[in-house]
């Protein structure tokens, strides 16, 4: 199982692009990148899935090095509305079991 | 489309008491599971089911039960509420783990409180 590191918390401003990086030294080959967003009171949300090198889609970026042992999410340009705490799961696919760390919990400020 | 659906979405038992927490989905989706969320923390898996007949421990499956009989629900069971399971109870599904783009879509969960 493929354990993952996040930063606890994060400050940042309107306007600003957000990277929040992740920690997963021990990916398997199988493994795939998730991240998630939770609001308070709602369940988590999916973001953006990448195996390796960059993928964008209309919210984030995430962009994956070679060696897959880190990963990194970006917001362009976070609102209020981006306060919120971002998982980072490397699904252990092989066994069917999606394991969410302790998140980071990003906090944007006017 | 209603997506995952929780029911009920707060409750209150007392200590020694059970019941089944509902889960239901639209979306024929193969893999359900169920997570806790404890205040501050993390999701922790408890259950979670490849398809329907077929059920499997998380991180943290004692006290709870499950059952897959359909497709569609994933009903969590409290066999006797203590104190510790005070959380908040979310369901999820997705599309079978081991190809990409496995969207998990979670419920808007449950609030339990043990007293």
């Amino acid at each position: 199982l493929a354990k993952t590191t996040q930063p606890i918390s994060m400050d940042s401003y309107e306007g600003q692009e957000v990277n929040i990086t992740c920690s997963h030294n021990n990916i398997a080959t199988n493994d795939y990148i998730t991240w998630y967003q939770q609001f308070p009171s709602q369940g988590p949300r999916f973001i953006i899935q990448g195996y390796k090198t960059k993928v964008t889609n209309e919210v984030a970026s995430l962009f994956i090095p070679a060696d897959r042992k880190s990963s990194t999410l970006s917001l362009p340009r976070v609102s209020l509305s981006d306060t919120a705490v971002y998982y980072c799961l490397v699904g252990d696919y092989n066994f069917n079991k999606f394991y969410f760390g302790s998140g980071t919990k990003l906090n944007v400020k006017p | 489309n209603a997506g995952v659906t929780q029911t009920p979405k707060f409750q209150v038992l007392k200590t020694g008491q059970s019941m089944t927490l509902q889960c239901a989905q639209d979306m024929n989706h193969e893999y359900m599971s169920w997570y806790r969320q404890d205040p501050g923390m993390g999701l922790r898996l408890i259950h979670y089911s490849v398809g329907a007949g077929i059920t499997d421990q998380g991180e943290v499956p004692n006290g709870y039960n499950v059952s897959r009989s359909t497709t569609e629900d994933f009903p969590l069971r409290l066999l006797s509420a203590a104190p510790s399971q005070t959380s908040v109870y979310f369901c999820a599904s997705s599309t079978l783990p081991g190809t990409s783009n496995t969207e998990a879509f979670f419920g808007q969960g449950t609030r339990l409180t043990v007293v």
